[in-house]
């Protein structure tokens, strides 16, 4: 499973509130990953993250932010939650593998907005 | 037109048949081209992935690659019930520095009947 959790693993929560969902890795990975995943629109980048404090938009970034304070941890956060913002997350890491960077996936976030 | 297509069936296949998956992108500066599983409520997980024209095999899976047609497929060989999931293509962006990022197809529905 690559040693990627993410927390929580279901959460309901009203419009307008904030949300803060956690991916957690153990072995060090550079590159951190969060997606949103919605039924016929498949996996969409919504952030990136290439190192501590270094963080890029993907292609869904409107309404979200993330951090990244130590390697371990990339958070994202939903400054106020929308109907819209409903939807699977996952976190996923790249790593190297022989002559490609390949993501592997942590096992979701289920999000309701309420 | 999307950037990576992918028909979004289902697809049903007898069991024991050869399943085949097909994936066609826009980019022709990507490198590298992948195929997760994703089974129903779980994340993605990686089957394989080509960065060279022609074929490459793994067990009962075989990936094929044509870059001038800007096509990928996926065969499954001697396909089992087990192999009942939504099949996943990424490929990766074609711009310089950009081998950290993957455009998704929303993916196939495959079905193996018994």
């Amino acid at each position: 499973d690559a040693g990627i959790t993410q927390s929580p693993r279901h959460k309901v929560t009203e419009t307008g509130t904030p949300v803060t969902l956690r991916c957690h890795q153990t072995e060090n990975h550079r590159y951190m990953y969060w997606y949103r995943q919605d039924p016929g629109h498949g996996l969409r980048l919504i952030h990136y993250s290439y190192g501590v404090k270094d963080t890029d938009k993907g292609e869904v970034s409107d309404g979200y932010s993330v951090s990244r304070s130590k390697t371990e941890d990339f958070l994202l956060t939903l400054e106020s939650a929308t109907s819209s913002q409903t939807s699977v997350y996952f976190c996923a890491i790249s790593v190297l593998a022989v002559t490609s960077e390949t993501q592997y996936f942590g096992p979701g976030t289920r999000l309701l907005v309420l | 037109q999307k950037e990576v297509e992918q028909n979004s069936g289902p697809l049903s296949v007898p069991e024991g048949a050869i399943a085949s998956l097909n994936c066609t992108y826009s980019d022709r500066g990507s490198q590298s081209f992948f195929w997760y599983r994703q089974y129903s409520g779980k994340s993605p997980e990686l089957i394989m992935f080509i960065y060279s024209n022609g074929d490459k095999e793994d067990g009962r899976f075989t990936a094929q690659l044509n870059k001038a047609s800007q096509y990928v497929s996926l065969l499954i060989r001697d396909s089992q019930p087990s192999d009942s999931a939504t099949y996943l293509c990424a490929v990766t962006r074609g711009l310089m520095d950009s081998n950290y990022q993957l455009i998704w197809g929303a993916g196939t529905k495959l079905i193996i009947k018994p």
